[in-house]
């Protein structure tokens, strides 16, 4: 149980376009999901929370008109990097979480490259 | 022994051997910790768990740590073996919010 999923699992796009991740609770509903961010030997880090029908909360450097996020139903989030730049190439991590606290359930992560 | 990389710090240990992963976190407020293993080109995947009320709590060949006091964590791993091989974080959550991530470590396992 408790499964959450990515798509695509690499995806490799041109400088300027956009692109879309989606994350996805298969076995559960998620009142909230949150995006992180993993560059090469460095941690997770935290972009995003989205509440399921609400606008999404952003950390602090990170730019909302860049990265949009839509949580439009319980098993569906989705973040768009706009106008892709060589520097936004990642790994970018979703997870999950059924209530207001307790376990997040992690995806296998969507690896971005710009080229 | 333990050696710091440019980015992560990494331990190595021989097969057999027990290892032990410190980390350091930040928030007093935190009463949930997770250790997580990640592989390479992965998502972390959780080992063990433990809250605030709790100072030790063990799994399967692993053992959390939990010392309120000085806000240290640390992941005891026994008869490490090569499929131990990955990176370790720890995690903070503070209440109602978002899992905290340390910075790392590189656990390297030699046969």
């Amino acid at each position: 149980g408790a499964v959450v999923s990515q798509h695509p699992s690499r995806v490799i796009c041109k400088s300027g376009t956009s692109v879309k991740i989606e994350c996805r609770s298969l076995d559960f509903q998620a009142t909230t999901m949150f995006w992180y961010r993993q560059f090469p030997k460095q941690s997770l880090m935290l972009m995003a929370t989205s509440n399921e029908g609400s606008k999404a909360t952003y950390e602090q450097g990170v730019e909302k008109d860049k990265f949009l996020i839509n949580h439009a139903s319980l098993t569906l989030s989705t973040l768009t990097v706009t106008s892709a730049h060589p520097e936004d190439s990642s790994f970018y991590i979703c997870s999950a979480r059924i209530g207001s606290e307790g376990e997040q359930y992690f995806g296998p992560g969507t690896r971005l490259t710009v080229t | 022994g333990e050696s710091v990389g440019l980015h992560l710090p990494t331990l190595s240990v021989q097969e057999g051997d027990n290892s032990i992963i410190n980390c350091a976190y930040s928030n007093s407020a935190s009463d949930y910790f997770i250790w997580y293993k990640q592989e390479s080109g992965k998502g972390p995947q959780f080992i063990i768990d433990i809250r605030s009320n709790m100072d030790k709590r063990q799994g399967q060949r692993v053992t959390v740590l939990l010392n309120k006091t000085v806000k240290h964590l640390s992941l005891q791993i026994a008869a490490t073996q090569p499929g131990d091989s990955a990176v370790y974080f720890c995690a903070e959550n503070p209440p109602r919010r978002a899992l905290t991530f340390g910075s790392g470590t590189r656990l390297q396992v030699q046969p």
